[in-house]
C-alpha cells in the first residue's frame, strides 16, 4: 500500500530559526510530490516536484526531491510567526483506480516570537 | 481565495441522515477532487471527477457517492451517517486530470454528526 510519512510530527521554533521538514514515501508508480501549507482551513499549494535533485524555491521556502532515496524536504529559513501552520506532503501516484493524491499526516510547525 | 467554493460551511445532522455537500470548482477547471479530513485520519482522498466522469477512487465508503454535473460543479452525498463521519470535507479543483497539475482547495465543509 502506498504511504507517505512526515517527520517530525510537530516542531516549535523561534522567529529567525531555520527548519527542515521531512517527507518520505513509498509509492508504486510515482508521478509527483506536492507540499501544502494548512493554517486554519484549506490547504494552500506551495510546491510541486517531479524531477529529482532540482530545488524549487519561493522566497524563504525551498524544497527538493530525491527520487532514489524516496524523500523530500521542505526548508524554511528566517522563520516568522506567520509560518505557523501544518505542512502537508502528498504524492500523486498512478494506480488501477487512477491517479491518486495521498497525503502524509503533516508536520505542525509553531513559530514563537 | 482559491476560487473553489464549497457550501455549506458547517452542517450539523443526526446519525442515520443523509446530506449533500456542494463544490464549485475554479473557473475553467475540469477536475474535482473530494477529501475527508478527520483528526485521527489526516487528509484522505475520496474520489476524483474529470469533466463529468469518475476518474479515480480512493477510500470512499459505499454509503458515500459523488457526481459532477455538466456545469462542472460537484456534489458529495453522504448517507446513513455515523458519528465517525464527522470531519472536514474538502473539495479541490485543477485544470486537467494530469498528475502534474496543482490542485486548489476550497475552504471545506465541517460536518458534525450527533
Amino acid at each position: 500500500e502506498d504511504k507517505v510519512v512526515q517527520s517530525p510530527l510537530s516542531l516549535v521554533v523561534h522567529e529567525g530559526d531555520t527548519v527542515t521538514l521531512n517527507c518520505s514515501y513509498e509509492v508504486t508508480n510515482f508521478r509527483s510530490l506536492l507540499w501544502y501549507k494548512q493554517e486554519k482551513k484549506a490547504p494552500t499549494f506551495l510546491f510541486m516536484l517531479t524531477s529529482s535533485g532540482i530545488e524549487k524555491k519561493s522566497g524563504r521556502l525551498s524544497s527538493i526531491l530525491d527520487k532514489k532515496e524516496l524523500f523530500s524536504i521542505l526548508n524554511i529559513t528566517a522563520t516568522q510567526t506567520g509560518d505557523s501552520a501544518v505542512y502537508l506532503c502528498a504524492f500523486i501516484g498512478h494506480t488501477n483506480a487512477g491517479n491518486m493524491l495521498t497525503f502524509g499526516g503533516g508536520t505542525r510547525l509553531m513559530v514563537k516570537p | 481565495d482559491s476560487g473553489v467554493t464549497q457550501t455549506p460551511k458547517h452542517l450539523i445532522t443526526a446519525t442515520g441522515q443523509r446530506v449533500t455537500l456542494r463544490c464549485s470548482p475554479r473557473s475553467g477547471d475540469l477536475s474535482v477532487y473530494w477529501y475527508q479530513q478527520s483528526l485521527d485520519q489526516g487528509l484522505q482522498f475520496l474520489i476524483q471527477y474529470y469533466n463529468g466522469e469518475e476518474r479515480a477512487k480512493g477510500n470512499i465508503l459505499e454509503r458515500f457517492s459523488a457526481q459532477q454535473f455538466p456545469d462542472l460543479h460537484s456534489e458529495l452525498n453522504l448517507s446513513s451517517l455515523e458519528l465517525g463521519d464527522s470531519a472536514l470535507y474538502f473539495c479541490a479543483s485543477s485544470a486537467t486530470d494530469s498528475p502534474n497539475t496543482e490542485a486548489f482547495f476550497g475552504q471545506g465543509t465541517r460536518l458534525t454528526v450527533v
